[in-house]
């Protein structure tokens, strides 16, 4: 069954140091997501992503924050100066189709520290 | 009021009991309604769609209110296995079909 993948597992980085999160979406699919869960809290959705452009961000995601399709497989999350408040858990999600029932399927994260 | 608002629990039940869920959301707008399941620093995981119509999977039956902006899931014959947290989840409205909406999500825990 294909899946959803994402490198690293963990990632341990020092406050104000770049990080790339990496993704690959299952291999079909057009529409991509990017949601962070901070320990003990909800869900919330950062960023879509579709046709080589930002569909829709939520108010976290800032200016820090970028996404890329660098070739025809992954698709990254780049925060440029991580803070403390950044550390929580990255899920990467991808989708056939975008409304409806589409079902999006979520990768199994990068657990983010910023020390 | 919170967009997706979920009794956080816990709740914990016997093997074989019945239990349900509730939650509210606050667009009314919104276009499709889900459960997910996450496990223990997992990702979360598809369950089931709801309808308004209601819709049944198995021990899984989800209800969907529009009026009153209300989803229900109720499990019966609770199994171990499905001790979980269960997040009830909006697909936004208007023009944000693709972003998800995650309530707090409501912790089960199933004993024997």
């Amino acid at each position: 069954e294909p899946e959803v993948t994402q490198t690293p597992s963990h990632q341990v980085t020092q406050m104000g140091q770049e990080v790339i999160l990496r993704c690959v979406p299952i291999s079909n699919h057009l529409y991509f997501y990017w949601y962070r869960q901070i320990l003990g809290q909800k869900v919330e959705f950062l960023v879509s992503f579709y046709n080589n452009e930002i569909s829709e961000k939520s108010e976290i995601f800032d200016d820090q924050f970028s996404v890329e399709r660098p070739d025809g497989s992954n698709f990254t999350l780049k925060i440029r100066s991580t803070k403390l408040e950044d550390s929580a858990m990255y899920f990467c999600a991808s989708s056939v189709g975008l409304a409806g029932d589409n079902e999006q399927f979520f990768g199994p994260g990068t657990r983010l520290t910023v020390l | 009021r919170k967009e997706v608002e979920q009794d956080p629990g816990p709740f914990n039940v016997p093997e074989g009991a019945t239990v349900a869920f509730n939650c509210t959301y606050s667009n009314s707008a919104s276009q499709s309604f889900f459960w997910y399941r996450q496990d223990c620093r997992k990702e979360p995981k598809l369950l089931m769609s709801v309808y308004s119509s209601g819709n049944e999977d198995g021990r899984f039956t989800a209800q969907l209110n529009r009026a009153s902006q209300y989803i229900s899931l109720l499990i019966r014959d609770s199994k171990l296995s499905d001790s979980a947290t269960y997040l009830c989840v909006v697909n936004g409205g208007g023009t944000s079909y693709g972003k998800l909406t995650f309530g707090q999500g409501t912790i089960l825990t199933v004993h024997p």
